[in-house]
């Protein structure tokens, strides 16, 4: 049973445009919502993370929005870029980091 | 450049076979993970390691071993290869515990191939 549930498994988005990536979960002990990007051939990386206690996080033109009555968390990229082009995943985690559990992710394409 | 190294990058393996993955951080990060990736179901945590001398299992630890003799080296085995176990691999460090934004498997490798015939 999948802990984090992701959608859509791909987008295509024109340049310019905003991508919409969305998350959902069902264990109220996740305290800890990053996002990752990960490029062909290359590791994850850390693009921006939200706790909880906030609804929105904003980090130039990316955007976390977190439904804590919903659980439900999701990633906007404003004024999508093709260097946006990737594939990106959510993931989830109790207060100790421990255990991470990754969403299973999305292929975003961004058209020039 | 301090991060993550993974060995070998790829590899083709016969069933059966041993196969030992390799993963060196240079970040004195307490924290190691091995995560295998595969089409439509992201990434899953085989095993991990909060620090030095300690282990503890994942989502899918069945058919893999971990050892963490020192705080730089975290390595894979497969003891003996099944077609299953087909995948990219990564290897991620991070600082555990509550708190700090950092403290997070943020350091991800560049993963290892390996396909098993």
């Amino acid at each position: 049973q999948q802990q984090v549930k992701q959608s859509p498994q791909s987008l295509i988005v024109q340049k310019g445009g905003i991508s919409i990536i969305n998350c959902a979960y069902e264990n109220t002990a996740f305290d800890y919502f990053p996002w990752y990007q990960q490029f062909p051939g290359k590791g994850p990386a850390l693009l921006i993370a939200i706790r909880p206690d906030v609804s929105e996080k904003k980090e130039g033109r990316f955007t976390i929005s977190f439904n804590k009555s919903a659980k439900q968390f999701s990633l906007h990229i404003m004024d999508s870029q093709p260097g946006d082009s990737a594939t990106y995943f959510c993931a989830a985690t109790t207060y100790n980091f421990n255990k991470f559990y990754f969403g299973s992710g999305t292929k975003l394409n961004v058209k020039p | 450049i301090a991060g993550i190294t993974q060995a070998p990058t790829s590899q083709i393996l016969a069933a059966g076979r041993r196969m030992t993955l390799r993963c060196t951080q240079d970040m004195r990060h307490n924290a190691m993970y091995w995560y295998r990736q595969d089409l439509g179901l992201g990434l899953r945590l085989i095993h991990y390691s909060n620090t030095a001398g300690t282990t503890g299992k994942g989502e899918v630890p069945d058919g893999y071993s971990v050892s963490r003799a020192n705080t730089d080296d975290f390595p894979l085995t497969l003891a003996s290869a099944v077609p299953s176990q087909t995948s990219v691999y990564f290897c991620a460090s991070g600082t555990p515990g509550p708190g700090a934004a950092s403290n997070q498997p943020q350091h991800f490798g560049d993963g290892t191939r390996l396909s098993i015939l």
